[in-house]
């Protein structure tokens, strides 16, 4: 079965300090990995999208990396600010019309 | 503007009354898909549709029904919810499901169900 596996599950960091999110998958055939912002409330909203042949990719303070050989994906925020608080999904794309989701990390910033 | 629009955006009901969630969007995408979410779980897929006339059964389709006769509505229909069915659901859609479902999902705002 394909499976996205997110750590940590939630961690609390300091305005202006650097995380990293992890995200290990089994899922194959293998399409592309997105990385989506979901705020308390609201519906997810994409990152990034990380296909086969990229390893890094960046978005604002945002910076993903994704090892295709060992299947493993990385999220990382760069001075992180308040409005970083949300929890961070990984999603990735089967090949068969199908998505596999993680169950996310929750960040929370605080001053 | 773009996007995604759900209705209602919270609703508390009883067991066995059937409602609807509707879900527009009017970006003119193909594919278009339902999730819950729950504390834990993460979002799970329910239905999904990748094009008008055509839906499929995601993870969860247990207990509900869809129907996509129009391109932009994708309505989520609960025939006798039961309070297992209490979540958040979230309608999203992507232009194209040739690209094997990668394409970038546009999430609506969410509905937040209670089943009493």
């Amino acid at each position: 079965k394909n499976q996205v596996e997110q750590s940590p599950q939630s961690l609390i960091i300091l305005e202006g300090k650097n995380c990293t999110l992890q995200c290990n998958y089994t899922v194959s055939p293998f399409s592309n990995l997105r990385w989506y912002k979901q705020d308390t409330g609201r519906g997810p909203v994409s990152l990034t999208i990380m296909t086969f042949s990229e390893n890094t990719k960046s978005n604002g303070r945002y910076t993903a990396t994704l090892d295709a050989d060992t299947k493993q994906s990385s999220l990382h925020i760069t001075a992180s600010q308040l409005s970083d608080s949300a929890s961070y999904i990984c999603v990735v794309s089967a090949g068969n019309n199908r998505l596999a989701f993680g169950k996310g990390n929750q960040v929370v910033v605080i001053p | 503007e773009a996007q995604v629009t759900q209705n209602p955006r919270y609703l508390i009901t009883v067991t066995g009354k059937k409602l609807t969630v509707t879900c527009s969007q009017n970006m003119n995408h193909e594919y278009m898909s339902w999730y819950r979410q729950d504390p834990g779980l993460g979002l799970r897929q329910i239905y999904y549709s990748m094009n008008v006339e055509v839906t499929d059964k995601g993870d969860v389709p247990e207990g509900y029904k869809v129907s996509r006769k129009e391109k932009r509505n994708f309505p989520l229909i609960l025939e006798s919810p039961s309070p297992n069915q209490t979540s958040l659901y979230f309608c999203a859609s992507s232009l194209t499901s040739r690209t094997s479902g990668g394409d970038e999902q546009f999430f609506g705002p969410g509905t937040r169900l209670t089943v009493l």
